[in-house]
């Protein structure tokens, strides 16, 4: 099975700063990475998926880079409404891996 | 626009068996592979398995194989996730998903809202 190694676990930043968060799978998965936004009492909603393709009506402040086994996630200037939970997931086959999730905080 | 709309929240005793339910409208269920998530706390996100209701087979994840059964009513595009054997540690949201498809200029992912479960005696 794919493992997904995910960090920070927490990260807290001020209204403006650009934000990265790291995620790594223990084998090649291609493009196979999608990157999740999940707030309190909610599903888990879409923000990127291929790696790098935004899904339609995300900010595009959000943007996802990477192939094979390392991943990226950027907010370039962080806002309000982003304080969030955010998972990475691999959908490389016919199963699928979560990261454990980075828990964003505004300083 | 696709929607998956999950049954209600459930309440269950150790040992016995749940089958959460879930709707999907705006797309026929045998075009889609329809998978099963939980979150708890301590575990977060966890792939339970896969059903593909085109030809009825499905996939699990090894921790939940043979405690989990995942079936689909295609005249009412309604997939099932059946799991027995409860315990405490079963307590969790648990969503139904989409596969990703996609068309010429774009793929698709769609969650449904959850379903909670809680295991107590």
């Amino acid at each position: 099975d794919v493992q997904m190694t995910q960090s920070p676990s927490t990260l807290s930043a001020s209204i403006g700063d650009r934000v990265t968060i790291t995620c790594r799978a223990s084998q090649s998965i291609g493009r196979w990475l999608a990157w999740f936004q999940q707030k309190p009492g909610r599903a888990p909603q879409i923000i990127v998926y291929k790696a790098s393709s935004l899904e339609s009506g995300v900010p595009s402040r959000f943007s996802g880079t990477g192939f094979g086994t390392e991943f990226i996630l950027t907010i370039s200037s962080l806002q309000p409404d982003d304080l969030a939970t955010y998972y990475c997931q691999q959908y490389n086959g016919d199963s699928w891996t979560f990261g454990q999730g980075t828990k964003v905080e505004i300083k | 626009q696709v929607q998956l709309i999950q049954s209600g929240a459930e309440v269950r005793k150790p040992g016995a068996s749940v089958k959460v339910s879930c709707k999907v409208s705006g797309y026929t269920l045998t075009e889609l592979s329809i998978h099963w998530v939980r979150q708890t706390p301590r575990q977060g996100l966890e792939w339970m398995g896969r059903f593909y209701p085109e030809d009825g087979q499905a996939i699990f994840a090894q921790k939940f194989q043979g405690r989990v059964t995942l079936t689909a009513d295609t005249s009412t595009d309604t997939a099932y996730m059946q799991l027995s054997g409860l315990t405490s540690d079963d307590t969790a949201l648990y969503y139904c998903a989409t596969d990703f498809f996609c068309d010429t200029v774009r793929c698709y992912h769609y969650w449904g809202q959850g379903t909670l479960l809680t295991v107590s005696s």
